[in-house]
């Protein structure tokens, strides 16, 4: 099916690292997204990855890659509570065009 | 600025009346999407276009209607034939950047139906 899946819920405390985790269906797909969504907002693009890579860093994100297992996770280091946002993985479809796939959303609470 | 705008931010429709949506982008994409979001659901596809004067349906588009005319602009009609149309709906643009093709968001307008 299409169905790309995350947890609904995930709750740390401020200075925690929090680790999001998506599995995903297409083992063809070229990238690899995740987005934040603030309360009443639109998306906003955090980070990607390539598929022929494992890992990805940027800043206080890591982003990890399972081709095998078609599982990808976001790790945010020391969280802040302006991290708490909804997070959803994307993964891209080649049908012609770049067609996105979204999973379910993960809502990240961080509590002082 | 260069970005997506979307509007109104909230609107409300009576059952049986079709309402029209704004979504404009000067960021000169070439694609432009229509997403419908709902509590507990990830982003579902309605319409998207390509180019100018061309648009396919998504995978939940009975009950939408969308044109493109201008580059810059891409409404959709909720028509009353859709029957559950309160939602969070956002729109997104991209043009192909060599290797990605990164989706850039408008700020999203909430529909509810009385």
């Amino acid at each position: 099916g299409e169905d790309v899946e995350q947890s609904l819920f995930l709750s740390v405390r401020e200075g925690d690292s929090s680790v999001i985790n998506c599995t995903y269906t297409d083992s063809s797909s070229t990238y690899l997204y995740w987005y934040k969504q603030e309360p009443g907002a639109g998306l906003q693009l955090l980070t990607y990855i390539f598929s022929n890579m494992d890992m990805k860093q940027d800043q206080r994100l890591t982003v990890l890659l399972n081709k095998k297992d078609k599982h990808l996770s976001l790790r945010i280091a020391d969280t802040q509570t302006g991290d708490s946002a909804i997070y959803f993985c994307a993964e891209s479809k080649n049908t012609g065009f770049q067609k996105l796939v979204f999973g379910t959303g993960t809502r990240l609470l961080v509590s002082p | 600025d260069g970005g997506i705008t979307q509007s109104p931010k909230y609107l409300f429709r009576k059952e049986g009346q079709n309402v029209t949506l704004s979504c404009e982008q000067n960021l000169n994409h070439d694609a432009m999407y229509w997403y419908r979001q709902d509590p507990g659901q990830g982003l579902r596809l309605i319409y998207y276009s390509q180019i100018v004067n061309d648009f396919q349906k998504g995978d939940i588009a009975e009950g939408y209607s969308v044109s493109r005319e201008k580059k810059e602009s891409f409404p959709l009609t909720v028509t009353s034939a859709q029957k559950n149309p309160t939602a969070f709906y956002l729109c997104a643009s991209s043009s192909p950047s060599g290797r990605r093709d990164e989706q850039f968001f408008g700020p999203g307008t909430r529909l509810t139906v009385l």
